[in-house]
C-alpha cells in the first residue's frame, strides 16, 4: 500500500529564513509526487510536481528515490508563504485512477 | 470559469440518514474525483469517474456511491450516515485520468456534519 508521511504538523520560521517541509513516501513502483498548498480561506491547489522540475513561488522539491523523500524547500521564507502544505503521491499507473494519496499536511507559519 | 463548484456548502444530517453531494467540474474536464477530508488529516481518495464510468475506488464501504452525468457533473451519495462520516468532502476535476499526472483542480468542498 502506498503511504505519504509528513512528520511535522506545524512548522514556524522567521521571515527570510530557509524553509524545508519534509515528505517521505512508501511505494513499490515509480510514483509521481506533488505538493499541494491551501492558503487561508482558499481551495486546495497544486504548487508543484516532481516531473516538471520547476520552481514555483521560489519553492523547489527534488525526488530522492533512494531516501523515498520529496522535501519542499525555499531559501528565504516570505509571510505570504504561510499556509497548509500537503505532499501527495500518485501511482502513475492505471491511468491515475487510484487517485492521490495525501499526507496529513504541515501548517507553515512565517513570523515577521 | 468559476472553477470546480460544489453544493451545498455545508449541511447537517442525523445518523442513519442519507446525503447527496454535488459537483460541477471545470468546463472541458471529463474526469471527477471525490475525496474525504477529516479534520486534521489530508484528503482521502473515495472515487474517480471518467466518461460516466467508475475508474477507481478508494478504501470506503459500500455505503458510499457516486455517479457521473452526461454533462460530466457528479453526485456523491452516502447512505446510513455514521458520526465518523463528518468531514469536508472535496471534488476535483481533471481533463482526463492519465499517467501523465494531470493537475487536479479542487472545489471548495462540502462540510458535512453528522449528529
Amino acid at each position: 500500500a502506498q503511504r505519504v508521511t509528513q512528520p511535522e504538523k506545524l512548522l514556524s520560521v522567521f521571515k527570510g529564513a530557509p524553509v524545508e517541509l519534509k515528505c517521505n513516501y512508501s511505494y513499490s513502483g515509480s510514483p509521481e509526487l506533488f505538493w499541494y498548498v491551501q492558503y487561508s480561506r482558499q481551495r486546495l491547489q497544486l504548487l508543484l510536481r516532481h516531473i516538471s522540475r520547476e520552481s514555483i513561488k521560489g519553492f523547489t522539491a527534488d525526488l530522492n528515490k533512494g531516501e523515498t523523500s520529496f522535501h519542499l524547500k525555499k531559501p528565504f521564507a516570505q509571510e505570504e508563504d504561510s499556509a497548509m502544505y500537503y505532499c501527495a503521491l500518485s501511482s502513475g499507473s492505471g491511468g491515475g485512477a487510484d487517485g492521490l494519496t495525501f499526507g496529513k499536511g504541515t501548517h507553515l507559519i512565517i513570523q515577521p | 470559469d468559476a472553477g470546480v463548484t460544489q453544493s451545498p456548502t455545508h449541511l447537517i444530517k442525523t445518523r442513519g440518514q442519507h446525503v447527496t453531494l454535488r459537483c460541477s467540474p471545470i468546463s472541458g474536464h471529463k474526469s471527477v474525483s471525490w475525496y474525504q477530508q477529516v479534520l486534521g488529516q489530508g484528503p482521502q481518495f473515495i472515487f474517480q469517474y471518467y466518461e460516466k464510468e467508475e475508474r477507481g475506488r478508494g478504501n470506503f464501504p459500500d455505503r458510499f456511491s457516486a455517479r457521473q452525468f452526461p454533462n460530466y457533473s457528479s453526485e456523491l451519495n452516502v447512505n446510513a450516515l455514521l458520526l465518523g462520516d463528518s468531514a469536508l468532502y472535496l471534488c476535483a476535476s481533471t481533463p482526463r485520468p492519465s499517467g501523465l499526472s494531470y493537475e487536479q483542480y479542487f472545489g471548495p468542498g462540502t462540510r458535512l456534519t453528522v449528529t
